[in-house]
């Protein structure tokens, strides 16, 4: 089945801990995005990557960091996460520069305490 | 710079007709649309590009004006099922068309009551 998976699905951490959310695709898709949302923010996009070694920072970057060693993985990194990243993350992933839809996956739900 | 939705919210009864309204100010290549169930991720609806005719499957279609870089997606005979929030991403290229970026509004809030 097409799918994108993340990896866990639920998170309750403490400040300044670090931790990696994964992301894994399994379309053979160029583009990989995550996103994170909160309430009556919608979706902001935090990093892109358009292929492997190939990534961008989005409109929300600040405290966080990625990697695109293969094709299939897009791991999110929070080297030290605050209170304020406390927040509901996607991963979106897409054949590039296509006339198709993002796949998304089913989420991340994070906590700082 | 987020795409501006709106209504932010909607409430219907089943069988009536609601529109999204989706506006951005930069140069769009394309319009996607998705909706979100609540506790789920979002899923993807269609994709109206720069050029393109009207899209629609079932009973919802889109639209979109290149020159007022705007989109309106169309729910017509709503169903209980159509409940849920509807995103409107606005997608710009550059670095030639080689690099692309999606940009998603704050999203529409739908109720379709029996």
């Amino acid at each position: 089945e097409a799918q994108v998976t993340q990896n866990p699905r639920y998170l309750i951490t403490v400040t300044g801990k670090k931790l990696t959310v994964t992301c894994s695709q399994n379309m053979n898709h160029e583009y990989m995005s995550w996103y994170r949302q909160d309430p009556g923010l919608g979706l902001r996009q935090i990093y892109y990557s358009m292929n492997v070694e190939v990534t961008d920072k989005g409109d929300v970057p600040e405290g966080y960091k990625v990697s695109r060693k293969e094709k299939r993985n897009f791991p999110l990194i929070l080297e030290s996460p605050s209170p304020n990243q406390t927040s509901l993350y996607f991963c979106a992933s897409s054949i590039q520069g296509s006339n198709y839809g993002y796949t998304f996956g089913s989420g991340t739900r994070l906590t700082v305490v | 710079q987020q795409p501006v939705q709106s209504p932010q919210a909607v409430i219907l009864r089943e069988g009536e007709d609601a529109v999204i309204n989706c506006s951005s100010s930069k140069a769009l290549y394309s319009v996607h649309w998705y909706r979100q169930k609540h506790g789920e991720a979002p899923v993807f609806l269609m994709i109206l590009l720069k050029g393109g005719e009207q899209k629609g499957h079932d009973k919802i279609s889109a639209s979109f004006n290149e020159k007022k870089q705007q989109s309106s997606l169309y729910l017509t005979a709503s169903q209980l099922s159509y409940s849920g929030t509807y995103f409107c991403g606005t997608e710009v290229r550059y670095g030639g068309g080689s690099n692309y970026k999606l940009t998603f509004g704050k999203g529409t809030l739908l109720t379709v009551n029996p």
